[in-house]
């Protein structure tokens, strides 16, 4: 069974717009992490966040955030007024200590146009 | 401080020979993990050692791939005979914590193209 969902296969959008990448995860574990990471265009992955599931706080860096509900499963990533510099193949993924190891979502495509 | 760094960048061959991909994780680093990734199966975990020693190896696709880990500082994956379908982009990563926990620190893959 899939466990990182990332319904949206590929994103535009124009320069400064803001923008939101979505991650439902699956999970019987009440322990977990889940992570995301960067793909730019030169191939390597990009460590940006990891948010243990006892930690719902919503977090900010720079114009990036993420938001952590328990309740609907899902991470959410968004990037406000974005750049070119932006795109990319973001991942998700969910780590379990008492199950699967790490487990990357499909990735979106992020487009972002001058 | 010098990130995860894998070698060759590219490689072509031909089916049936064999391919050698190494990589040195970050200094310190306990944990080191091969992943592979293709359009149609998305990042696959082949397998992941803890102090130089193969912890899950369920991942790796079949006999034809091996991988070792002979010291601290080096990696190597290895595909003998190679096959069309093993061509990817093969991800070497490492890690401080172990891998229910920590982050992940990737190379910048090896590109293998097998004809």
């Amino acid at each position: 069974a899939q466990k990182v969902t990332q319904a949206q296969t590929e994103i535009s959008v124009v320069e400064k717009e803001d923008v939101t990448l979505d991650c439902v995860y699956e999970t019987r574990d009440t322990t977990y992490y889940l992570f995301w990471y960067k793909q730019p265009p030169s191939g390597e992955l990009v460590f940006l966040i990891r948010r243990n599931s006892f930690d719902e706080q919503n977090e900010i860096s720079g114009r990036y955030s993420w938001n952590f509900q328990k309740s609907t499963s899902s991470f959410n990533f968004t990037i406000t007024a974005s750049q070119v510099v932006d795109s990319a193949v973001y991942f998700c993924a969910l780590s379990e200590p008492y199950g699967q190891n790490f487990v990357f979502g499909p990735g979106t495509r992020l487009s972002v146009l001058p | 401080d010098a990130g995860v760094i894998q070698s060759p960048r590219h490689e072509v061959t031909e089916m049936g020979q064999e391919v050698t991909l190494r990589c040195k994780p970050i200094s310190g680093h306990d944990y080191l993990f091969w992943y592979r990734q293709t359009m149609m199966r998305g990042l696959e975990l082949l397998i992941y050692f803890n102090n130089n020693v193969p912890i899950d190896d369920s991942g790796m696709p079949e006999d034809r791939f091996s991988a070792k880990m002979p010291n601290a500082s080096f990696s190597t994956l290895k595909i003998q005979p190679s096959e069309p379908r093993d061509s990817a982009v093969y991800f070497c990563a490492s890690s401080l914590r172990g891998p229910k926990t920590g982050e992940l620190f990737f190379g910048e893959g090896s590109r293998l193209t097998v004809l």
